[in-house]
Order: structure tokens, then sequence, then C-alpha cells
């Protein structure tokens, strides 16, 4: 069945970077935009990121762009995030996450998170 | 501060029906079709519940159900169950290829 897979989370200082990839299996990944939404200790969900199926569009939220990198491979069928100049409020659960069936339209398929602490 | 407006808490006692408000603007609630709903149990992954605004996933039972009238998309649940409890999240496209979600409303059954 259809499982994401998310990796590369940690504890990091202020300022630092971190990537986090995704690994995609079970159902055809090339054809499907790919997201990161985040959720805070305690908190709701927020949107991170988008890269469209095949890597040509990539939108973020207001509150990562011009820190955070959305990036995608098809022929590994792996979705990463790259975050730089990372904040106290960068602290969540980063959930790797699938379209349904068009760009936007819902997410049925979600990872288990991977849990990222900005602290000094 | 969410996007989109929830309310914190509803609840229900077991059979009954509640309903869960999410209000946006015309700029995504209101100007498109593409709300979903999501359930989340504690320390689980969201599930997707509600698409397209009143489309249920296979495999999602029929006692939930989702509406829109202007700004406002509603998820109801029928026949309020135990296994219901849980915090609940409207999402939305917005202009400027975005995604807003709301606050999160936690659904007790009493």
């Amino acid at each position: 069945q259809a499982q994401l897979v998310e990796s590369g989370g940690g504890v990091v200082q202020p300022g630092r970077s971190l990537r986090l990839s995704c690994a995609a299996s079970g159902f055809r990944f090339s054809i499907y935009g790919m997201h990161w939404v985040r959720q805070a200790p305690g908190k709701g969900l927020e949107w991170v990121a988008v890269i469209s199926y095949d890597g040509s569009e990539k939108y973020y939220g207001d509150s990562v762009k011009g820190r955070f990198t959305i990036a995608r491979d098809n022929s590994k069928n792996t979705v990463d995030l790259q975050m730089n100049s990372l904040r106290a409020e960068d602290t969540a659960i980063y959930y790797c996450v699938k379209e349904f069936r068009y760009s936007f339209d819902a997410f049925d398929i979600w990872g288990q998170g991977s849990m990222v602490v900005v602290s000094s | 501060q969410p996007a989109l407006t929830q309310p914190a808490s509803v609840s229900g006692s077991p059979g009954q029906s509640i309903t869960i408000s999410c209000t946006g603007t015309s700029s995504d609630v209101g100007g498109y079709n593409f709300v979903s709903w999501y359930q989340q149990h504690p320390d689980k992954p969201p599930k997707l519940m509600i698409y397209e605004v009143t489309n249920r996933p296979s495999g999602v039972s029929n006692r939930f159900s989702g509406s829109k009238s202007g700004n406002t998309a509603s998820l109801t649940i029928s026949g309020l169950q135990a296994e219901d409890e849980a915090d609940y999240y409207c999402s939305s496209f917005a202009s400027g290829n975005k995604v807003f979600f709301g606050g999160g409303t936690k659904v007790t059954v009493l």
C-alpha cells in the first residue's frame, strides 16, 4: 500500500540548517504533487511547501519562504525539504504528504512525521 | 494565527449529530471547491475524511459529511461514536497557490 517515510529530523541550533527526506512507495510517485505540512507541539497544522509532479513548480508558506527549499527526485521516489536559518518557531513534527487526485485538492497519504527541534 | 477559523471545541453525546464550521474568505474557502477535512487522533498523523467539500474517500464512514455555503465550510458527524473523539482540521486551497488550515476543533464524546 502507499507509504511515506520521513527521515532527517533532530535537534539543531538556531541559525543552522537541516535537511529532511521522504521516501515514497506503493504508488506512482512521479505523477503526484508532494507537500510538507508541519505541526508544532500541541498546536495545529501548518502548510509548509509544495512541489509539482515534475518539479517544475514550487510554492511556500509565508513563514518559510526564502529559508526552506523543496526538491524531488522521481528516479528515487524521494522528496526533500532543505531548511536553512532555522528558528525556534520552526520546532515541529514535519509530515510528508501526497496530493489526492489533483494539484492542491487534498492530502490522502501522510507519513508518520519527523520531529525537528530548534534549540540552543 | 490560522487563516481559517474553527471553533476550539465541540461536544456531543453518543448518537447525536455535531457540526464543525470552518470560516475563510472569498480567496480561499469561498472561491474554490478544494476544501478538505482531516481527523487526527493523539500522536497519529491526520487522516483525510472529506475532499472537494462534500466527497468521502473510500473507507470513510458515511456518518461524515461536508458542505459549504459562501465562505464557510462545515463538517457534520452523525450518529456520534466514541471513536470519533479526535481533533478535526479543515483545509482549503488559497489564491497564490497556497494551502490554509484551520486551527483545529477538539471533538469530545460525552
